[in-house]
């Protein structure tokens, strides 16, 4: 089976740095993405790793270590619009299904 | 990126009817599924459906209950039978394009009295 863990809040300051963590547990894996939902709103791909080390696409940036069964994102210069909820999310093989984390809720303070 | 509507977006039904959500898609796809999120949770993969090849359901899904059809990679439905107010959830179609980025559509807000 497939279990994510990632924590179900984050609180952090506008202009600051967070992180979300993931931890995973998969009979087989092939990537780890993340994905942004604000309230209302479909979710949205944000970034995907399928190799050790970091990928940074502008303020976001995604990391892993397949040895650890571990990834994180990282958002910098927060902006009040990054408010939402943010989900990993595995997949066994190329073609397989993708299995969604619970989510983060990440709240930001002006 | 697939851009995916979805209809209706959203809906109130009796307890006992059942409801057929449209997914569209502006472009080709193989793989396409079907989740359902309940407010403020995770997603849920009810069945994957690839054209050409029947639906596989999940752990907890039912063809019975929710019956799936892909005519063709641009189109699918998901009727949701005999509906219950457990049934009242936000149903989401998405597509994989490439080998892992995925794309939703704005979907379905089912409500069930």
């Amino acid at each position: 089976g497939q279990s994510l863990e990632q924590p179900s809040e984050v609180t952090a300051v506008e202009g600051a740095i967070v992180q979300i963590n993931c931890t995973y547990q998969t009979s087989g894996f092939y990537g780890l993405s993340w994905y942004q939902q604000h309230d209302g709103g479909a979710p949205t791909f944000l970034s995907y790793n399928a190799l050790d080390g970091l990928e940074e696409t502008g303020r976001f940036s995604s990391f892993l270590s397949r040895s650890d069964s571990y990834g994180y994102l990282l958002l910098q210069e927060l902006q009040m619009k990054d408010s939402a909820s943010y989900f990993c999310a595995v997949n066994g093989n190329r073609d397989d299904k993708i299995i969604f984390g619970k989510g983060t809720r990440l709240h930001i303070l002006p | 990126s697939a851009v995916i509507s979805q209809k209706p977006s959203r809906d109130i039904c009796q307890r006992g009817t059942s409801l057929t959500i449209q997914c569209q898609v502006d472009s080709q796809v193989t793989m396409m599924f079907w989740y359902r999120q309940q407010p403020g949770q995770s997603l849920t993969l009810i069945a994957t459906a690839n054209q050409g090849s029947e639906a596989t359901y999940e752990s907890g899904f039912v063809i019975d209950k929710f019956p799936i059809s892909r005519p063709n990679l641009t189109f699918s439905t998901l009727t949701v039978s005999n509906m219950s107010p457990e049934d009242s959830s936000i149903y989401l179609c998405s597509v994989r394009q490439g080998f892992h980025e995925q794309y939703f559509g704005p979907g379905t807000r089912l409500t069930v009295t």
